[in-house]
């Protein structure tokens, strides 16, 4: 059974580029076999994708905030991570990493971490 | 983007009542259409993909329909574990878009 675990710092300051890491186990990144993204939920709100990639490098961003995230893989860890540049207060929120399975050309979450809270705060 | 426009916002009802929520988008999507239940403090689970198949697991009390842009979420006799908010998702284009949440409440 597949487990996702995000990791990474719960408080940042404003202007910062935090690093959220995502470590999978019980089955492979590069296994081909699903996509694997970023989504995250601003304190009460909804939920917002931030972004996925293939482990062959392929990635697809939100462009609404595309000129400030990347996100990456280290395959020899069955890690991937994202970096969210020039954070601030609206960046506040949990983030979630999730597999993303695809059927009949659709892709849907199917297995998520148990979400971590970043405040952006000075 | 796909717009996501989910009704009701919040919903009360009892156990073993019969509930449905809607969700519609701003253009057709065929049937990318994906159903999550999310409980307080907790990550989204996926109950309905491509509008009506049920992810493993999940109780057969579940089901979803449609097709275009109009789509149902609907729960067949409640029960006390079901009381939650709901979101739909398109998987048409990116950006993968969300509804704003349903919450079900205990009436």
């Amino acid at each position: 059974q597949v487990q996702l675990q995000e990791s990474g710092p719960g408080l940042v300051k404003p202007s910062q580029t935090p690093s959220l890491t995502c470590t999978v186990s019980g089955g492979s990144i590069s296994s081909g076999d699903y996509y694997w993204s970023w989504i995250r939920q601003h304190p009460g709100k909804g939920l917002e994708w931030i972004g996925e990639f293939y482990y062959s490098g392929s990635t697809y961003y939100n462009p609404s905030l595309k000129s400030r995230v990347a996100i990456s893989v280290d395959t020899s860890k069955n890690q991937f991570s994202l970096k969210l540049s020039s954070v601030t207060a609206a960046d506040t929120a949990v983030y979630y990493c999730a597999r993303v399975s695809y059927y009949d050309s659709s892709g849907f979450f199917d297995c998520w971490g148990q979400g971590i809270l970043v405040t952006v705060s000075s | 983007d796909i717009q996501m426009t989910q009704s009701p916002s919040s919903l009360s009802a009892s156990v073993g009542d019969r509930v449905t929520i809607t969700c519609r988008t701003s253009q057709s999507i065929s049937t990318y259409l994906n159903w999550y239940q999310q409980k307080p403090g907790k990550a989204p689970k996926l109950l309905i993909y491509v509008a009506s198949s049920l992810q493993s697991g999940v109780p057969s009390r579940f089901s979803g329909s449609g097709s275009g842009t109009d789509f149902t979420l609907t729960i067949r006799s409640l029960q006390p574990e079901d009381f939650a908010t709901y979101y739909c998702q398109q998987s048409y284009s990116t950006p993968y878009t969300f509804g704003q949440g349903t919450r079900l409440e205990i009436k």
